[in-house]
């Protein structure tokens, strides 16, 4: 099976930089993906690693170290529409996803 | 581009009534998905499709049976309606690395 965790609350301020972890167990996976979901929406998708290193997409960012078992998601520069929950991934076979809990990001004035 | 489809938004149930929840996309991918999403937790893998006419079960299939009825479209079907079941269901369809999410089905069973 697969596990993963992230903590479930995260407060940042206004233009600020936060960074989200995620550690995992698993027995094999292709990639680590990150997905954003505002509150009552559909989870869109952020970021993916499928090797060990730094991703940088605008102002998000995502790292991979599969020797640690552990991910992060970096949000820089942030804004208040970047209030939101946020998931980590393990991708497996056929495309086939395991999500951790969710963080929920509150950014503040 | 419409993406993932999916119908009806919200639904009421009574304990033992069935249903399908429809979904759709138009993006030609070849992998689907049902998950469903519990208050405060992250989305659970139901069902899912690798291709057409091909269907496995995911963490939580029990109550739950699927068709792939062509490459477009994957529905969820409810035999039997449980109060467990209660839940926000989220259909996908991916590509590679991406999962494409439909805008949910709010599902209550009383």
């Amino acid at each position: 099976g697969q596990s993963l965790e992230q903590p479930s609350e995260v407060t940042a301020v206004e233009g600020a930089i936060v960074q989200i972890n995620c550690t995992y167990q698993t027995s094999g996976f292709y990639g680590l993906s990150w997905y954003q979901q505002h509150d009552g929406g559909a989870p869109t998708f952020l970021s993916y690693n499928a090797l060990d290193g730094l991703e940088e997409t605008g102002r998000f960012s995502s790292f991979l170290s599969r020797s640690d078992s552990y991910g992060y998601l970096l949000l820089q520069e942030l804004q208040m529409k970047d209030s939101a929950s946020y998931f980590c991934a393990l991708n497996t076979n056929a495309g086939k996803s395991t999500f951790g809990d969710g963080t929920t990001l509150t950014v503040k004035p | 581009n419409a993406g993932v489809t999916q119908t009806p938004k919200f639904q009421v149930l009574k304990t033992g009534q069935s249903m399908t929840l429809q979904c759709a996309q138009d993006m030609n991918h070849n992998s689907m998905y049902w998950y469903r999403q519990d208050p405060g937790m992250g989305l659970r893998l139901i069902y899912y499709s690798a291709s057409e006419g091909t269907t496995d079960k995911g963490e939580v299939p029990n109550g739950y049976n699927v068709s792939r009825l062509n490459k477009r479209e994957f529905s969820l079907r409810l035999e039997s309606a449980a109060p467990s079941q209660t839940s926000v269901y989220f259909c996908a369809s991916s590509v590679l690395r991406e999962a494409f999410f439909g805008q949910g089905t709010r599902l209550t069973v009383v």
